[in-house]
């Protein structure tokens, strides 16, 4: 079957670095994406890797292995606001998403 | 500029009463899709749609029904609203697919239902 894997929980500490894994098994593999979703809202957009590397967006970066079939997601200079959870989602083979349940990330001063 | 909004919000019913949610966009994206999110899940998809006339069922279709009659609208209907469909339910949007693919999805607000 088709699954992704992805910490429950994590906690860091503002100003710090936090890397959040995640293992995908999928039918095929057309990129890995990354969304961003505070308590209470919708999701938005954050990374998209389809190739092997690290994609870098200002503090966040994406990291992609296809061989491993894992992605990471790193979060520099953390920030309060940087509380939130992060979904990984990948597309099949039929560009079906499949998504993991999310990491709840928590900022403590 | 361009959005997508669902509605209503907030809703509670009672089981067994036909509830429809509205989703409407104004990015003329060509895909469309419903999605369900409960705790301890990922985001479950119920129906998609890729166009006009176009409608697919996702993994947790059953008790699900949408139309699409125009590219900026797919409501998502409960035939029959049961316990087990209390969720927040959350409509997205996205171009439609090419060789270049961004897969980025543009999510409205989320409409949380209760069935009672």
């Amino acid at each position: 079957g088709q699954n992704i894997d992805q910490p429950t929980e994590m906690t860091a500490t503002e100003g710090a670095i936090v890397q959040i894994n995640c293992t995908y098994q999928t039918s095929g593999f057309n990129g890995l994406f990354w969304y961003q979703q505070h308590a209470g809202e919708a999701p938005t957009f954050l990374s998209y890797n389809v190739l092997d590397g690290l994609e870098e967006k200002g503090r966040f970066s994406s990291f992609l292995s296809r061989s491993k079939g894992y992605s990471y997601l790193l979060l520099k200079e953390l920030q309060m606001k940087d509380s939130a959870s992060y979904l990984c989602a990948a597309h099949d083979s039929n560009y079906q998403l499949i998504w993991g349940a999310g990491t709840k990330l928590i900022i403590k001063p | 500029d361009a959005e997508i909004t669902q509605s209503p919000r907030h809703k509670i019913t009672e089981t067994g009463r036909q509830v429809t949610l509205a989703c409407h966009q104004t990015w003329n994206h060509n895909n469309m899709f419903w999605y369900r999110q409960d705790l301890g899940h990922g985001l479950r998809l119920i129906h998609y749609s890729y166009g006009v006339h176009d409608t697919n069922k996702g993994e947790v279709s059953d008790g699900y029904s949408v139309s699409r009659s125009n590219t900026e609208d797919l409501p998502l209907t409960l035939e029959s609203a049961a316990s087990s469909q209390t969720s927040v339910y959350f409509c997205a949007s996205s171009e439609g697919r090419s060789e270049i693919y961004t897969g980025e999805l543009f999510f409205g607000e989320g409409s949380r239902l209760t069935v009672l």
